[in-house]
């Protein structure tokens, strides 16, 4: 059984441009939820999809942003990027919406942006 | 802000040492603690899901209890090896339906 696909695994950008990630879940998993973890900092809750539909938010700025698709795979968004945005991201799989039921991670992507 | 807070932020212990740390979470509307291991340049694992006051669970040499009532859970290793060197992190759904986790403890064992 396949687990969570993310791409690219790093990622190195500009500030001001816009990146686009990338998570496959675990087939049959409807859920795909997104967080950010910087250095010294807990995994921090970007936002969660199911069924094609953001169920819930974390608190960031709107130039955060994601999607799912039919098949479940979803995508995450940041436009004008800021040095801050430096971080690992995660997206996580689950067979029911919310994280009551556990996550199968992804490896992450890792942005770098100079 | 984070509401679940991790004991100790980091541990270093020799081979053969037993140890443990520590989960606080807010006690109120308590639904599941989950626990994950996260080795470096792997994904977070996960290792238990608790939801039970008292609840106490194992997998091989690492066990897990929980206090619902007081709002926190336990993790121990027994007989630490150096492949238990991660960070161990513990988690619970917030209000948003969200996973919120703590900031983890990472353990180190030296053979």
């Amino acid at each position: 059984k396949a687990g969570v696909t993310q791409t690219p695994r790093y990622l190195i950008k500009t500030r001001g441009q816009q990146v686009t990630l990338s998570c496959s879940p675990i087939s049959g998993h409807r859920s795909v939820s997104w967080y950010q973890q910087t250095p010294g900092q807990g995994l921090q809750f970007l936002f969660e999809y199911f069924s094609e539909t953001q169920r819930n938010k974390g608190n960031f700025p709107g130039r955060f942003s994601g999607r799912q698709f039919s098949n479940s795979r979803s995508e995450m968004n940041v436009s004008t990027l800021e040095l801050g945005d430096s971080a690992l991201y995660l997206c996580a799989s689950s067979y029911r919406q919310g994280g009551n039921y556990g996550y199968t991670f992804g490896s992450g992507t890792r942005l770098t942006v100079v | 802000i984070l509401n679940v807070e991790q004991s100790p932020q980091s541990l270093h212990v020799q081979e053969g040492d037993s140890t443990n740390f520590t989960c606080s979470f807010p006690s109120s509307n308590f639904y599941a603690l989950h626990w994950y291991r996260w080795e470096t340049a792997k994904s977070p694992e996960a290792l238990f899901v608790m939801t039970l006051n008292g609840d106490e669970k194992k997998k091989g040499r690492i066990s897990a209890t929980l206090n619902t009532k007081e709002g926190y859970s336990y993790l121990y290793i027994k007989g630490s090896q150096p492949e238990d060197s991660a960070t161990y992190l513990c988690a619970f759904p917030g209000n948003n339906n969200d996973m919120r986790f703590g900031a983890g403890t990472r353990l180190t064992v030296k053979p």
